[in-house]
């Protein structure tokens, strides 16, 4: 089993909806990183955090440490936002979840 | 503000070539790090190094060297490529401490034939 598992793998959406994307990790961390990463492109941090919620525009980042869980929202999706979203967790090291393919449609 | 450059983009080798990727950073950051990323997984760390002249071996390291002979730069070797290293390469750069974020490059896509 993975140590950090994210959910959905794919997701698609309209534009102007809400997206969550949600992530689960199963090891003692310091920190949680959340990640973009756009196709072909490089990978941009967009979120680190280690308690309660921080937000960025239209983005917001919460984590629950007791749950060992974490979800990232999109408000107002747009076309723009399609990407891979990823979750890492900090330990001695950082580990990666898969990722999550969000797709956005005018 | 460049930030973590990292070169060649794109490369093709044949299987057993060498081939060197470079890694520049112009944030004076202490740690840098070297992943790759392939299709169904988590990026992986290959070789990390917590400052000039030191480096660490990560998850997947062998088939793989480094060299940090400066502070700025992170060199990644293959000496004898092969097609499972087909993958592509992410180099990162953080101050030190557990609550700093990382900076990534734009990363280098190697397939070897």
């Amino acid at each position: 089993k993975n140590e950090v598992e994210q959910s959905p793998q794919n997701l698609t959406a309209q534009e102007g909806e809400f997206i969550t994307i949600n992530c689960s990790y199963s090891v003692g961390i310091s920190a949680l990183h959340w990640l973009q990463q756009h196709p072909g492109g490089g990978i941009v941090s967009l979120f680190m955090l280690s308690s309660g919620k921080k937000k960025h525009g239209r983005l917001i980042a919460t984590i629950n440490i007791q749950e060992k869980h974490s979800s990232l929202h999109i408000t107002a999706s747009h076309p723009r936002d399609s990407a891979v979203y990823i979750c890492a967790v900090r330990t001695d090291k950082l580990i990666f979840g898969t990722g999550t393919r969000l797709q956005v449609f005018p | 503000n460049a930030g973590v450059t990292q070169t060649p983009k794109f490369r093709v080798l044949k299987t057993g070539q060498s081939m060197t990727l470079l890694c520049a950073q112009d944030m004076n950051h202490e740690y840098m790090y070297w992943y790759r990323q392939d299709p169904g997984m988590g990026l992986r760390l290959i070789h990390y190094s917590v400052g000039e002249g030191t480096t660490a071996k990560g998850e997947v390291p062998d088939g793989y060297n480094v060299s940090r002979l400066k502070k700025q730069n992170f060199l990644l070797g293959l000496e004898s490529a092969a097609p499972s290293q087909t993958s592509v390469y992410f180099c990162a750069s953080s101050p030190p401490g557990q609550y700093y974020g990382y900076t990534f490059g734009s990363g280098t896509r190697l397939t070897v034939v």
